[in-house]
């Protein structure tokens, strides 16, 4: 059974810093690109990043470029997302999500990031 | 990387038929197939419904299915049941490796 869990969320003060994880298990994660994705409160989803199955390559929405940054530790099946320079518009349930043929074909549970000033 | 336009909301009665609309553009849906669609229950994640614009994973009703023409992509809900009242989102591949969400469908069972 493929399982993501994610954990990491929490309250941060604004311009603060956060790291999301994301534990998988059930299939070959070394072999899946994976995303972050996060939906705001009474709000919709919105793709944050995207990774390459090894690593090498890195992809993110213009609003949380320079600010976020999304890896992998394929030995320990897992992803990551550190978060600085936090802002109120970050605060949001973030989902980790495998993706397959340009889909997320399995989600997390989400962990939610409160930015307070 | 603008959103993906969708109506607010849709409705229809048990049994009858419901087309959720996706307007995109040439830079997304309609530059590549890479169209999903995103079932979410209140309180909970989204579950992957349609990839690959019709293409439907393994458990999931045949009364759901996917199209597109041009920039709009369509997800058609038929036979409707009381639990498919959800929130419905798509997605599209939008070139360089990202990809963009639309805003949301609520969807109520009369």
């Amino acid at each position: 059974e493929v399982q993501l869990v994610e954990s990491g969320g929490g309250l941060v003060q604004r311009e603060g810093s956060l790291r999301l994880s994301c534990a998988v298990s059930g299939f070959t994660f070394s072999s899946y690109w994976m995303t972050w994705v996060r939906q705001a409160p009474g709000k919709g989803l919105e793709w944050v990043a995207a990774i390459k199955a090894d690593g090498s390559e890195k992809y993110y929405v213009d609003s949380v470029k320079g600010r976020f940054t999304i890896s992998r530790d394929n030995a320990k099946n897992s992803l990551y997302l550190q978060m600085n320079s936090l802002r109120d518009e970050d605060t949001a349930v973030y989902y980790c999500a495998r993706l397959s043929y340009w889909a997320n074909d399995n989600w997390g549970q989400g962990t939610l990031v409160t930015v307070s000033s | 990387q603008s959103a993906l336009t969708q109506p607010p909301s849709a409705s229809g009665s048990p049994g009858q038929s419901v087309t959720i609309s996706c307007t995109g553009s040439s830079s997304d849906i309609g530059g590549y197939d890479h169209v999903s669609w995103y079932q979410q229950h209140p309180g909970k994640a989204p579950k992957l419904m349609i990839y690959e614009v019709t293409k439907r994973p393994s458990g999931v009703p045949d009364r759901f299915s996917g199209s597109k023409s041009g920039n709009t992509a369509s997800l058609t809900v038929s036979g409707l049941q009381a639990e498919d009242e959800a929130d419905y989102y798509c997605s599209s591949y939008a070139g360089s490796n990202t990809w963009v969400f639309g805003g949301g469908t609520k969807l109520t069972v009369l």
